[in-house]
């Protein structure tokens, strides 16, 4: 069964620590997603990978960055943390193996992280 | 920017009826893709539609897409207490990448 899987479920941190957020497939996917989730705003894509260390800009990367040093892990960071990134954050991935954008992402859990 | 509304954004229906949630986006696409997320955790994709498709079925669930119209539409037949969940669709162009709607909350009493 393909997986994606987040670090934690649940996180709690206060203004101005570093925050890690972990990312690992299973898939052998190339091509992997962060996305934060707010009410009444849907997703909204913060950074994507297309392969080992690469990195784009989503629609909202300010306050955030990642990195990707294995295929298998992306790691969403918050380098200063501040109350406005209280949000579920979600982690997905997908393969490119149709070359037109049809590949479904693969989604994990979510990890519900407050910052206090 | 955000690139597809749904509507409408909540949707209360009894066991047995259908379920039909509309998707509006502004710019040309390859192809659009619904999912389900059920309350607190992660997105499960549905089904694609291809732009150059205009009705696409699985299972309970049928898809239309105008393309002219910039929208799509996510039926859902003879819904179950297990369909409740929030419902997304989602864009694509030719990159991998995908642009999020904001999302219907269905809800199905017995």
């Amino acid at each position: 069964d393909v997986k994606v899987t987040q670090s934690s479920r649940y996180l709690v941190k206060r203004t101005g620590e570093k925050v890690f957020l972990e990312c690992v497939q299973d898939m052998d996917h190339e091509n992997m997603f962060w996305y934060r989730q707010d009410p009444g705003l849907g997703l909204r894509l913060i950074y994507f990978s297309y392969d080992v260390k690469m990195k784009e800009k989503g629609d909202i990367p300010e306050g955030y960055s990642v990195s990707r040093e294995k295929k298998e892990r992306f790691s969403l960071i918050l380098e200063s943390a501040s109350t406005n990134q209280t949000s579920m954050y979600l982690c997905a991935s997908s393969s490119s193996f149709s070359g037109r954008g049809e590949d479904e992402q693969f989604f994990g859990p979510g990890t519900r992280l407050t910052v206090l | 920017s955000q690139q597809g509304e749904e509507d409408p954004q909540a949707l209360s229906i009894q066991e047995g009826e259908n379920a039909t949630m509309n998707c509006s986006y502004k710019t040309s696409i390859n192809n659009l893709q619904w999912y389900r997320q059920n309350s607190g955790r992660g997105l499960v994709h549905l089904i694609l539609i291809r732009s150059n498709e205009r009705e696409k079925h699985s299972g309970r669930l049928r898809v239309t897409l105008d393309t002219s119209k910039k929208s799509s539409s996510l039926l859902i037949t003879a819904s179950r207490a297990a369909d409740t969940a929030s419902y997304f669709c989602a864009t694509s162009g030719t990159a991998s990448k995908l642009t999020f709607g904001t999302g219907t909350r269905l809800q199905v009493t017995l």
